[in-house]
């Protein structure tokens, strides 16, 4: 089945440093990846949708500068947290669908990332 | 506010038991996804519902999506202590690919 891998699966990172994020795709090609942040204790909120080739759009609220994402090939998508604070400590996802598989099946997530700003 | 409304947000019964969550939205979706997610894990896909009206059965485990496709019912029958988790709905919206989560169930099975 489809697979895709997050990395790193815990950082800790000092106020004001950028963090980075990547999500592979490892058996499929995806043109579209999605981005959430989930806090404790309560659900998955969407944050962005990368784009491989072009912009990521970003949902009502989301700083696309804080939240940088760069889609540069058809398996890896990157979100980078820039300048970072305590108040971005998340838990920090990535999905991803098979196109082969068509609506009928649903997505592939990441086993995410916990960040930690100290 | 949540796009898709989830209930219970907290279920705790005894190995045996039988347990239902629902998920209901005043919008239409083009499918609708049910989610299992491990403390410190990413959400693994249980199943999808595509058609209005659609069953789905894996095991114990029982999926029905209404007929107008708004909403959604997660069954499990005979409860046993793995089936504890949150369980997460997703619908995906008509003319994007994006999902919308409900909040989320707890599912305490007691042994």
């Amino acid at each position: 089945g489809a697979v895709v891998s997050q990395h790193p699966s815990r950082v800790i990172c000092k106020s004001g440093t950028s963090v980075k994020i990547e999500c592979r795709s490892l058996d499929f090609q995806a043109t579209t990846m999605f981005w959430y942040r989930q806090f404790p204790k309560q659900s998955l909120m969407l944050m962005a949708t990368s784009n491989e080739g072009s912009k990521a759009t970003y949902e009502q609220g989301v700083e696309k500068d804080k939240f940088l994402i760069n889609h540069a090939s058809l398996t890896l998508s990157t979100l980078t947290v820039t300048s970072a604070h305590p108040e971005d400590s998340s838990f920090y996802i990535c999905s991803a669908r098979d196109p082969q598989g068509g609506r009928s099946y649903g997505y592939t997530f990441g086993s995410g990332t916990r960040l930690t700003v100290v | 506010t949540q796009l898709l409304e989830q209930s219970p947000q907290f279920l705790s019964i005894q190995e045996g038991e039988n347990l239902t969550v629902y998920c209901n939205s005043s919008s239409v979706f083009s499918s609708l996804q049910w989610y299992r997610q491990e403390p410190g894990e990413g959400p693994v896909l249980l199943v999808t519902v595509v058609t209005g009206g659609e069953v789905k059965k894996l095991k114990r485990l029982t999926f029905q999506f209404g007929d107008a496709r708004k909403d959604s019912s997660l069954h499990i029958t005979a409860a046993q202590p793995g089936d504890t988790g949150l369980y997460l709905c997703a619908g995906e919206g008509l003319r994007d690919y994006k999902l919308s989560f409900g909040a989320g169930t707890t599912v305490t099975v007691r042994a």
